[in-house]
């Protein structure tokens, strides 16, 4: 199972909105609604950030939002502010009843 | 509040076993599906395995599958991997994580395995 494709790197300024892409095939992300995506600053563990494609958990701030295209995924954030400064995951289930994650993205903010 | 702490990280020889420990409080943990996900140094999220709440179901990676094995005590309230045949890529963190549909809701703060090259 190879790594769902996400950007390297994405930035931008405090109060600006960024998108982050999610790259996959009609086996995960385009097969299934199990999307999600986790937040993981350094040395800490990973945190559950969007489900579902587009559900947030209790207690994450409405400025997280995902989406779903076709074989691509996407997390927007909006009113960067300086703690989104994280590394981000994607994740999807399988048609094989596994789990991929993707390669991850690098947000900073300016 | 839910908690996951794993433990048993060491430094194995290549070919050696490690028995990873997770456990689980402030949640039902026999309703719970669980999962195991490992990070190489530096590097990104991998999903290694999943079982089911009753232990009755298994799946795992392809790099694992063979090597690894996903168990659970319901009344000790602890998830297991038992780790054989260990390689270099095998080092990384290694964390525990519930299982919500489609995704990985809590997670522990991982344990280290280090097997050297």
């Amino acid at each position: 199972q190879s790594a769902l494709t996400q950007p390297a790197s994405v930035s931008g300024s405090p109060g600006q909105s960024i998108n982050i892409s999610c790259t996959g095939t009609s086996s995960d992300v385009g097969g299934y609604n199990y999307v999600a995506w986790y937040q993981q600053h350094p040395d800490k563990a990973p945190k559950l950030t969007v489900y579902g494609v587009s559900n947030r958990p209790s207690g994450v701030s409405n400025r997280f939002s995902g989406s779903k295209s076709g074989n691509t995924a996407s997390l927007t954030i909006s009113g960067l502010q300086a703690e989104d400064e994280a590394d981000y995951y994607c994740s999807s289930y399988t048609s094989t009843s596994q789990y991929v994650f993707g390669t991850g993205t690098k947000v900073t903010v300016l | 509040e839910v908690q996951l702490v794993e433990s048993g990280g060491d430094l194995v020889q290549a070919g050696g076993s490690l028995r990873l420990s997770c456990a689980a409080s402030g949640f039902t943990f026999s309703r719970s599906w669980m999962h195991w996900v490992r990070q190489a140094p530096g590097k990104g999220l991998v999903w290694v395995s999943r079982i089911t709440d009753d232990g009755s179901s298994t799946i795992y990676a392809d790099s694992v599958k063979g090597r690894f094995t996903i168990s659970r005590d319901n009344a000790k309230n602890t998830l297991y991997l038992q780790m054989n045949s260990l390689r270099a890529e095998d080092t990384a963190v290694y964390y525990c994580a519930t299982g919500g549909q489609g995704y990985l809701h809590h997670w522990g703060q991982g344990t280290l395995v280090t097997v050297p090259s």
